[in-house]
């Protein structure tokens, strides 16, 4: 099946630093989505991208599709401490109709203040 | 705005035991999705519901069951609990898939 390599693991960063994260796949997705979860919550979704090559921002978060439709990356810039959290990338599968995401494996963000 | 409600929030089990944990979708959202988590791990898809109907099936043990009823609210059946079984559970609901999916805020489920 399909599968989703994010990378860092992890990053410890200084407050006011930028952060990127990024993600790759063997095979092709027609939607990336990035989600952020706090300990204990559910995944919030932060950035749909819907079109190869598209650069998406929200907020201190910009995302991009790349133009392979196999990789995606987020930046954060100016960490605050409430960006703390696990990010991941996600993907809806191409093969089938149900439509179930597939994850990658998700970037632990530490923010030292 | 509504979101996608679960309950419990947090649940003790004993070896052997069942388990029910419910589902609340957002209003006029068509498919549910359930996802189990285990510590330092990403989302592991279950089952999906569409209309009431499953359609699509992941690692979901046989010991587990779900459905999803009239109203669109789902549940997850898990029996002859293990200690394997503890993590933590997500139920999402969307209209389309490819739009991304809301998330409840998940069932702590411990098994002891």
């Amino acid at each position: 099946g399909q599968q989703l390599n994010q990378s860092p693991q992890s990053m410890f960063i200084q407050e006011g630093e930028d952060v990127s994260m990024n993600c790759t796949s063997s095979s092709i997705f027609n939607t990336w989505l990035w989600y952020k979860q706090d300990p204990g919550e559910g995944p919030v979704l932060l950035i749909a991208l819907y079109k190869a090559g598209e650069l998406t921002s929200n907020g201190r978060l910009t995302a991009q599709f790349g133009i392979t439709r196999k990789d995606s990356f987020l930046n954060i810039s100016a960490s605050i401490p409430s960006d703390v959290g696990i990010y991941f990338c996600a993907g809806p599968s191409v093969y089938n109709q149900g439509g179930k995401l597939i994850f990658g494996q998700g970037t632990e963000l530490s923010v030292k203040p | 705005a509504a979101g996608v409600i679960q309950s419990p929030r947090h649940l003790i089990k004993e070896k052997r035991e069942t388990a029910t944990l419910k589902c609340y979708p957002i209003p006029r959202h068509d498919t549910v999705y359930w996802y189990q988590q285990g510590p330092g791990q990403d989302p592991q898809f279950l089952i999906s519901f569409y209309e009431k109907m499953q359609s699509d099936k992941g690692s979901i043990p046989d010991r587990f069951s779900a459905q999803q009823f009239s109203d669109y609210h789902s549940e997850l059946n898990m029996s002859s609990l293990e200690l394997g079984d503890s993590a933590l559970y997500f139920c999402a609901s969307s209209l389309d898939s490819d739009r991304g999916y809301t998330f409840g805020s998940g069932t702590r489920l411990t098994v002891v």
